[in-house]
């Protein structure tokens, strides 16, 4: 059974550059199947959607991050990463990656999640 | 964005009683062109990832207990846990589909009374 393990560090100073890892195991994100995507959740709040990578078509982000938010694919270690740029005390939270199923309506592709990695805390504080 | 709103933000219930989640999104999140509601359930369990629990509103994902169904369409959805038991405790949230930025509820913690 596929499984996801998020990875970086858990400490970022106000202004740099939050960099995480996701790593996938028992399955490729080769295959062009599924996408794979970042959330967090902040202490006491909800989830949110961060953005999502696709082996064959790119990447889409939440415009409510998307002039901060990078995310690549490293196939040959079967990892997909976030950045996240400019961070603030508002982007504390758990981050979580996940893989994203999907059907396409119209010309958007729409995900659900499943699995999601156990989240790794990230802090923005110097 | 697609707003979702779940209700009451947390619940106790007795073992064996049955507990009932609430989740209503901004806009209807439920397409006529294909008759199906873009609308899944999730399960958080303290110490673990979230679960997926339910697809299209009221498809059970494989493994999950029987004693879980969904319902609704349009903008109202219903999460219903039959005979509670104590593995049930969790927050559940609602999520979207419909429309990208995909979009969460706020989530409601279930505990046992």
């Amino acid at each position: 059974q596929m499984q996801l393990q998020e990875s970086g560090p858990g400490l970022v100073k106000p202004s740099q550059t939050l960099s995480l890892t996701c790593n996938v195991s028992s399955g490729s994100i080769s295959n062009g199947f599924y996408y794979w995507s970042w959330m967090r959740q902040p202490a006491g709040k909800g989830l949110e959607w961060i953005g999502r990578i696709y082996v064959r078509g790119g990447t889409n982000y939440n415009p409510s991050l998307e002039s901060r938010v990078t995310m690549s694919l490293d196939m040959a270690k079967n990892q997909f990463s976030l950045k996240l740029s400019s961070v603030t005390a508002a982007d504390t939270a758990i981050y979580y990656c996940a893989r994203g199923s999907y059907i396409i309506r119209g010309v958007t592709p729409l995900n659900w999640f499943d699995p999601w990695g156990q989240g790794t805390l990230v802090t923005v504080s110097s | 964005d697609i707003v979702m709103t779940q209700s009451p933000d947390s619940l106790a219930v007795s073992l064996g009683e049955r507990a009932t989640i609430n989740c209503k999104s901004s806009q209807s999140v439920s397409y006529s062109g294909d008759n199906r509601n873009y609308l899944a359930w999730y399960q958080h369990e303290p110490g673990h990832p979230p679960r997926l629990l339910m697809t299209w509103a009221s498809t059970r994902e494989s493994g999950v207990s029987d004693r879980f169904s969904g319902s609704g369409s349009g903008t109202d959805f219903t999460l219903t846990i039959n005979s509670l038991q104590a593995e049930d405790v969790a927050v559940y949230y609602c999520q979207q589909y419909y429309d990208s930025p995909f979009t969460f509820g706020q989530g409601t913690k279930l505990e046992i009374k």
